[in-house]
């Protein structure tokens, strides 16, 4: 069981560019999240998914885009990338909600650097 | 909308002592869970101990425990015995249990950095 994967483990990408982070899991979770992570602020929600085929914004969500074609896969992909977008990522995942406490299992994290 | 508060940016214990960690939140609802994180430098997040609201009773996890203080909206962290592997960032997090609302979601704070020393 490797829990959740991400690709890559870093990058640094120019001002203007484009790419996709890809986060796995197999744990047949339904629901995952992407998250990142600036110094002093702790973990802020990006986008997340409640189930395959089926996205949503949280509190971040400008200048990213998601997409969550197979229930184990949920990309985040940044169209034209800013020196703003740099950060670590963080995807993650968990079961129904109507499984108790619906602990979200972590992901290793991304470092971007947007020159 | 819940906010949660770490007060201390960064703490220090002595090796085998004992540190708290503070953390309080804001919300209206009267059934949730709280979490405690940890983050070594390997940037992993683990979850190290969780309550759910409407325990009394204080979540235990070997070294680890809380003193939740639900009137004071208050959830502490409590190392004993603290290790150098202890060191880390460690992040306070609540997820609301309303089926209607954001029941989905973990808002975190800021975190509190943790240096144990030898």
């Amino acid at each position: 069981n490797a829990g959740v994967t991400q690709t890559p483990k870093f990058r640094v990408l120019k001002t203007g560019q484009s790419m996709t982070l890809l986060c796995a899991q197999d744990m047949n979770h339904e629901y995952m999240y992407w998250y990142r992570q600036d110094p002093g602020m702790g973990l802020r929600l990006i986008h997340y998914s409640v189930g395959e085929g089926t996205t949503a914004k949280g509190e971040v969500p400008d200048g990213y885009n998601v997409s969550r074609l197979k229930k184990q896969n949920f990309l985040l992909g940044l169209e034209s990338a800013a020196p703003s977008q740099t950060s670590v990522y963080f995807c993650a995942s968990s079961g129904r909600l109507q499984s108790s406490y619906n602990e979200q299992f972590f992901g290793p994290g991304t470092r971007l650097t947007v020159l | 909308a819940q906010t949660v508060t770490q007060s201390q940016p960064e703490m220090s214990v002595q090796e085998a002592e004992t540190v708290t960690l503070s953390c309080t939140y804001d919300t209206s609802e009267s059934d949730y869970y709280l979490f405690w994180y940890k983050q070594p430098p390997s940037r992993q997040m683990i979850l190290v101990i969780r309550q759910e609201a409407y325990k009394q009773q204080n979540a235990t996890e070997n070294r680890f425990s809380v003193n939740f203080q639900k009137a004071a909206k208050s959830f502490s962290l409590k190392i004993s015995d603290s290790q150098l592997g202890d060191a880390a960032m460690y992040f306070c997090a609540y997820r609301s249990k309303d089926s209607g609302g954001s029941n989905y979601k973990l808002t975190f704070g800021k975190g509190t950095l943790l240096t144990v020393n030898p």
